[in-house]
């Protein structure tokens, strides 16, 4: 049973660029959050999705930061006009449905680098 | 709002030594509290989780945590550290009532000595 796999594991970017960053959560698991990791921090909450919809993206910075679920295929995170304070490990993690006490899997996360 | 606090960004303790490491949680509500351990360049592996069963959990790698509400702590311990213990550990906390968002701490380094 293969974990939550997250592509690419590393994207350099120059600035103005785009980025996406892709999340295939476990098998059975319909929901899927993802978390930002800035350098020497913790992890912050930035969108947590079902499929085809967005459930809370209260972290989500206000401009060039979407996520999406689709129906079909896996989720992705994009970050237009990128900038160097993007640069970061970004976790895509997923759970079953259901209550707060259920484990959240976490991906091995995908490191962008702005330059 | 619900928040998490890691007491010490770095604790170094001796190889067969134990391990204490702190963590201090804020909650209008019961909460659900997790420790996750990240190895260098790595994803976050969940060690244990309180769901208010027992008070005394325990979890892998020989690591447990107590939740005890009369300190709004979930402290983590392990008797005797081992070389591969050395990694970042986060403790988090997810608010009941429907609700999966995890929020994390600051995280704490260990680092073992020989």
């Amino acid at each position: 049973n293969a974990g939550v796999m997250q592509n690419p594991r590393h994207l350099v970017r120059r600035r103005g660029q785009e980025a996406r960053l892709r999340c295939s959560p476990m098998k059975g698991h319909s929901h899927v959050y993802w978390y930002r990791q800035l350098p020497e921090e913790g992890l912050k909450f930035m969108v947590y999705l079902q499929k085809e919809n967005i459930i809370d993206e209260s972290g989500m910075p206000k401009e060039r930061f979407s996520a999406e679920f689709p129906k079909e295929g896996p989720s992705i995170l994009r970050i237009q006009q990128v900038v160097r304070g993007d640069s970061a490990a970004y976790f895509c993690a997923s759970s079953l449905p259901g209550g707060p006490g259920n484990t959240i899997y976490f991906g091995e996360g995908s490191w962008l680098t702005v330059v | 709002a619900q928040s998490v606090t890691q007491l010490g960004s770095h604790v170094s303790v001796s190889e067969g030594a134990l391990v204490l490491l702190r963590c201090n949680y804020s909650s209008s509500v019961p909460p659900y509290l997790f420790w996750y351990v990240q190895y260098p360049n790595q994803g976050l592996q969940l060690l244990l989780k309180y769901t208010s069963a027992a008070t005394l959990v325990k979890g892998i790698n020989g690591f447990e945590a107590e939740f005890k509400k009369s300190e709004t702590s979930f402290h983590l311990t392990k008797p005797s550290a081992h070389m591969s213990d050395a990694a970042e550990y986060f403790c988090a906390v997810s608010k009941g009532q429907g609700a999966q968002k995890l929020v994390f701490g600051q995280g704490t380094r260990l680092t073992i000595n020989p």
